[in-house]
């Protein structure tokens, strides 16, 4: 079973738009970690943000904002004024202290902000 | 601090060669990992590292091998290559476990 669930495969918006990126995750654990990567055309893989199952306070970083939402399993990300700049691939990961830490990925969401 | 190194870049083999895969950090971190990335599969880990001298298996371990032997490198052999193997592969590091992973910028491996 797919411990991390991003649903949305391919997302296009106009440039200024807000967007929201869906996360969801199954684990037993209850010490657990949640991440976001993003992976831009270049190919390379950039940590966004990590946060860990105590702590379910939304975090804002300028254009960015996460919300985690422990009674849906949901870790949403949303961009704010979408730019040209924010076209990527944008992957969740879960990791359970059960498991070892091991990193489970989504699939990933292509992000295209059109100018 | 260069972070994160991997090479090479790019490399083709055929079916039943074998070669190796080099991934080096400079910043003292305890974990390594490798991951495969495959369209739309996201990253599956393939063996991971908690420290020199101690290696174990993730998800999709079958056909690759890992030692640790210092610190600072982790290379990942493929022992006999098969197209299945195709992929574009990740190394990674942390601090430690369940910390965030600083990614090398990938080898494209292709298989024929």
């Amino acid at each position: 079973a797919q411990k991390v669930t991003q649903a949305q495969t391919e997302i296009s918006v106009v440039e200024k738009e807000d967007v929201t990126l869906d996360c969801v995750y199954e684990t037993r654990d209850t010490t657990y970690y949640l991440f976001w990567y993003k992976q831009p055309p270049s190919g390379e893989l950039v940590f966004l943000i990590r946060r860990n199952s105590f702590d379910e306070q939304n975090e804002i970083s300028g254009r960015y904002s996460w919300n985690f939402q422990k009674s849906t399993s949901s870790f949403n990300f949303t961009i704010t004024a979408s730019q040209v700049v924010d076209s990527a691939v944008y992957f969740c990961a879960l990791s359970e202290r059960n498991t070892g830490n091991q990193f489970y990925f989504g699939t990933g969401t292509s992000l295209t902000v059109i100018p | 601090n260069a972070g994160v190194t991997q090479t090479p870049k790019f490399q083709v083999l055929k079916t039943g060669q074998s070669m190796t895969l080099q991934c080096a950090q400079d910043m003292n971190h305890e974990y390594m990992s490798w991951y495969r990335q495959d369209p739309g599969m996201g990253l599956r880990l393939i063996h991971y590292s908690v420290g020199a001298g101690i290696t174990d298996q993730g998800e999709v371990p079958n056909g690759y091998n890992v030692s640790r032997s210092t610190t600072e490198d982790f290379p990942l052999r493929l022992l006999s290559a098969a197209p299945s193997q195709t992929s574009v592969y990740f190394c990674a590091s942390s601090y430690a476990r369940a910390y965030e992973q600083y990614f090398g910028p990938g080898t494209r491996l292709t298989v024929t």
